[in-house]
């Protein structure tokens, strides 16, 4: 059993359409992140949640976390092919990192 | 500033062999913590160095073990090698004052066992 877990787990989308990835647990966390990895790269971090309901947007994408803080959800609006890569949530529920399952987005020109 | 470099890149050993893959972290980062990740498993924590000290360990078998030198710089290893290993192994680095840090990761090792 995964203590994050993401869906959807793979996600094929055209250019310009919206779409949302979650990540769920039954643990509260103190924060969360949310990194994107490209092929043949290793994950980048997009941004950090820390207070239960903060939003945070980046350009196109917007970022929530549950007002538990057990999970946050992804939403990018108007999804491009740059936008294409494994989306990682992970968090620190003790003393080390752990990693969603990976929600892996493609979106075609 | 030069992100995390590993080294190798790629590697293709068999089984019962043994492998040492390198990391050097962002000048001024003290934590250098490693993961394996593979399509069924996903990210998983191996464990992580501070100060040369091992502060945090994942769930693995005592065939993978590392090290941190006075630089930083840190090394893993897997002896005993079985085709499960087969694996893209992450080093991430962080100035390891908080357990949450921001992690940079370096491009991984590729690692290939027939």
């Amino acid at each position: 059993t995964q203590l994050l877990e993401q869906s959807p787990q793979f996600l094929s989308i055209q250019e310009g359409e919206n779409l949302t990835v979650y990540c769920n647990s039954s643990s509260v966390f103190s924060s969360l992140q949310w990194y994107r990895q490209e092929p043949g790269e290793g994950p980048v971090l997009l941004v950090t949640v820390v207070t239960g309901g903060e939003v945070k947007k980046l350009k196109r994408l917007t970022f929530q976390f549950g007002d538990a803080r057990k999970d946050s959800s992804l939403h990018i609006t108007a999804a491009q092919p740059g936008d294409t890569g494994l989306y990682l949530c992970a968090g620190v529920p003790g003393n080390q990192f752990y990693f969603g399952t990976g929600t892996s987005l493609t979106v075609i020109p | 500033k030069a992100g995390v470099t590993q080294t190798p890149r790629y590697l293709i050993k068999t089984r019962g062999q043994q492998v040492t893959l390198s990391c050097s972290p962002i000048s001024g980062h003290r934590s250098v913590s490693w993961y394996q990740q593979t399509p069924g498993q996903g990210l998983q924590f191996l464990f992580e160095y501070f100060s040369e000290t091992q502060r945090n360990k994942g769930n693995f078998p005592g065939r993978f073990s590392g090290r941190q030198f006075s630089n930083s710089r840190s090394e893993m290893n897997v002896s005993t090698l079985e085709l499960g290993d087969s694996a893209l192994y992450l080093c991430a680095s962080s100035y390891g004052r908080q357990s949450n840090e921001k992690l940079f990761f370096g491009s991984g090792t590729q690692l290939s066992v027939l």
